[in-house]
């Protein structure tokens, strides 16, 4: 079974620039969350999508992030236009529908870094 | 403010010495715990979900404990390929938040 997929793995772009994220989750996971961490800092939350509707944005951090999940399969999340602290490593992460909380699958993560 | 707090940083050990990591929180409506292990260049790979003190849970070497206030991660005997750093996060009753702590880096020498 593919795991959670997420692509580019490395991104470097200049302040100013957009940056589209891609987030494959796994098959049929309705549950599908993005994070980011960045450097010296914790994980912190940014939102949750079940299937395609948003259920909870509270962590995007202002209006220069667009995240979007059309089709409730893959989503994306635009950072327009980028930030010198918007560096960092961006994770995407799915689970099941039921008792989605219990256990998340982790992508590997875009390292994301604005010049 | 809710926190998830995590000690030691960082932890040498030699191959064979056991010890323990602690994941200390603060959160208000916590429903549970889970420990992740992430390798570099890797997202976090999920290791236990705890609910409730006195719960206790075992993987290989790996052991995870839940009290009121904590938890620990206890590994027996660790090997060269335990070397990873460890994350404890704390979930809401509320929503699906995850709420990290920063991690503690294992370093298990031959």
């Amino acid at each position: 079974e593919a795991g959670v997929t997420q692509f580019p793995s490395h991104s470097v772009i200049e302040k100013g620039q957009t940056v589209t994220l891609r987030c494959d989750p796994i098959s049929g996971h309705d549950n599908l969350y993005w994070y980011r961490r960045v450097m010296g800092k914790e994980i912190k939350f940014l939102l949750h999508f079940v299937k395609e509707s948003k259920q909870d944005e509270s962590g995007m951090p202002n209006n220069r992030f667009l995240a979007e999940r059309t089709g409730g399969t893959y989503s994306t999340l635009k950072v327009q236009p980028a930030e010198l602290e918007d560096s960092g490593v961006y994770f995407c992460a799915s689970s099941p529908r039921d008792r989605g909380y219990e256990k998340l699958f982790f992508g590997s993560g875009t390292q994301l870094s604005v010049l | 403010e809710d926190q998830v707090t995590q000690s030691p940083e960082a932890l040498r050990l030699q191959e064979g010495e056991s010890s323990s990591l602690n994941c200390s929180y603060t959160v208000s409506g916590l429903r549970g715990l889970f420990w992740y292990r992430q390798d570099p260049g890797k997202g976090p790979e999920f290791l236990f979900t705890l609910y409730s003190a006195g719960e206790e849970k075992e993987k290989e070497r790996l052991k995870a404990t839940l009290t009121k206030k904590e938890s620990f991660l206890h590994i027996t005997a660790p090997k060269p390929e335990d070397s990873a750093t460890y994350l404890c996060a704390g979930f809401l009753d509320s929503n699906y938040q995850l709420i990290w702590g920063a991690g503690t880096k294992l370093i298990i020498k031959p």
